[in-house]
Formats: C-alpha cells, structure tokens, sequence
C-alpha cells in the first residue's frame, strides 16, 4: 500500500529557528516527490520537486532532501519567519502514476 | 492576473442535484488535473488530463466527469451529489512532459479551491 506520512502533524517555533519537516512513504518506487505550502482557504503553492534520480533540491531559504532506500524526505526551512506559517505538505508521485498526499505539517511561527 | 482560476469559489447544493466548477488556466500549460481535499484535509487527485490522454484515479464515482472544451479550461461535471461529495476540490495546471506518465516532472500550479457544501 502506498502511503505517505508526516511528522510532526503540527509545529509551533518562534522566529528565526532553523527547522525541519519529515515525509515517510512506504514504497520506494516513486517518480518524484513534491513539497507544497497551503495557505488557509487558497491552493497549493508548489515548494520544490526532487525526481527520484535527485538527492536535493534548494530554493531560498529551504531545501529538501530524498533518500529512497530509506523511504524519507526532508524539508529544511532556515531562519524561519512569520510569513513561512502555513500548512506544508508533501506528495510523492509513484512510477505506476498514483500521486499521493500526506496531511501536511501545520507550521507556526511566532514573531 | 490569476494563473489558474476556478468558479465558482463556494457551491451549496441540495442531494441529488448536477453541477459544475469551471477551471481555467493562462500559463500555456498542457497538462490539467482535479483535486478533492476531504475535511481531514486528505488531498487525492482524481483526474489528469493532458488534451489527448485522460487518466482516471480509479476510486473516483462515475458520477464525476471531466469535461475540456479547450487546451486552458478543465470543467468538473458532477452528477447525483451525495453528501460525500462535500469537500474542497481543487484544479491544477502544468507543463507536460510528452511522456507517457502523465504526472511528470513538472511543478504543478493550483487554484484557490471550490468548496462544495451538500444540504
């Protein structure tokens, strides 16, 4: 079964802390995997995409990390600020077409 | 100037009825999908469509259709509302990749979201 998980569900900080978001997914065969923030009550806004022939991508402030033997990636966010609250979720694109979401990591930061 | 628009932002409908949520795109992209984020905010797509291939999450009801009248417009038609349809359906666009995986490795631009309410 194709899962994907996250941890922690929720995560208060105050600004300026380095943080970091896990994703957990069972299987191993993906096509890539995508980091997204949702802002309440709009879409998603596309984050960084690591192809699975990938080990990290950066952009700014945060980067990824994809390590798929262990079924693992990360999302580093550095000297957070109040603007970087929201939800971030993680998706993972598996080879036989499926796309499947966790449920996000809720992020605060305190100013 | 929205990339990726859809209309209505808010539906409330009675069972049993038919509707629409129209989805339009401008950035020139190839490729549109359906989203359906549920109230435990679980997001699972439900269609890809990238203007000669439809791919069908197959846990989706036939009661749902998608409908493209044009490369920037995905239309969602959904017929015989349940109570669980209510829930957050979102569009999306991207970049094809001319591969046959349709789901490819190009970011994908979301609308802001419907979200249908059943009475």
């Amino acid at each position: 079964k194709q899962e994907v998980t996250q941890i922690p569900a929720a995560l208060s900080v105050p600004e300026g802390e380095n943080l970091v978001l896990n994703c957990s997914f069972t299987d191993s065969a993906i096509y890539n995997l995508q980091w997204f923030r949702q802002d309440p009550g709009k879409g998603l806004t596309s984050l960084l995409l690591i192809q699975s022939s990938q080990r990290e991508q950066t952009s700014g402030r945060l980067n990824a990390s994809l390590d798929k033997s262990s079924g693992r990636s990360t999302l580093y966010i550095a000297a957070s600020q109040p603007g970087d609250s929201a939800t971030y979720l993680c998706a993972v694109v598996y080879n036989n077409n499926d796309m499947r979401f966790g449920a996000g990591t809720r992020l605060t930061v305190k100013p | 100037d929205t990339a990726v628009s859809q209309t209505p932002k808010y539906l409330v409908t009675q069972m049993g009825n038919d509707k629409s949520i129209k989805c339009e795109q401008n950035l020139g992209h190839d490729t549109m999908y359906w989203y359906k984020q549920d109230s435990k905010k679980f997001l699972k797509i439900m269609f890809s469509y990238n203007n000669k291939e439809l791919i069908i999450n197959e846990t989706v009801p036939n009661r749902f259709s998608p409908k493209s009248p044009d490369k920037a417009h995905l239309n969602l038609h959904i017929n015989s509302l349940e109570l669980g349809d209510s829930a957050v359906y979102f569009c999306a666009s991207s970049q094809d990749c001319g591969s046959r995986v349709t789901i490819c490795n190009q970011p994908q631009h979301f609308g802001d979201g419907t979200r249908l309410s059943i009475l």
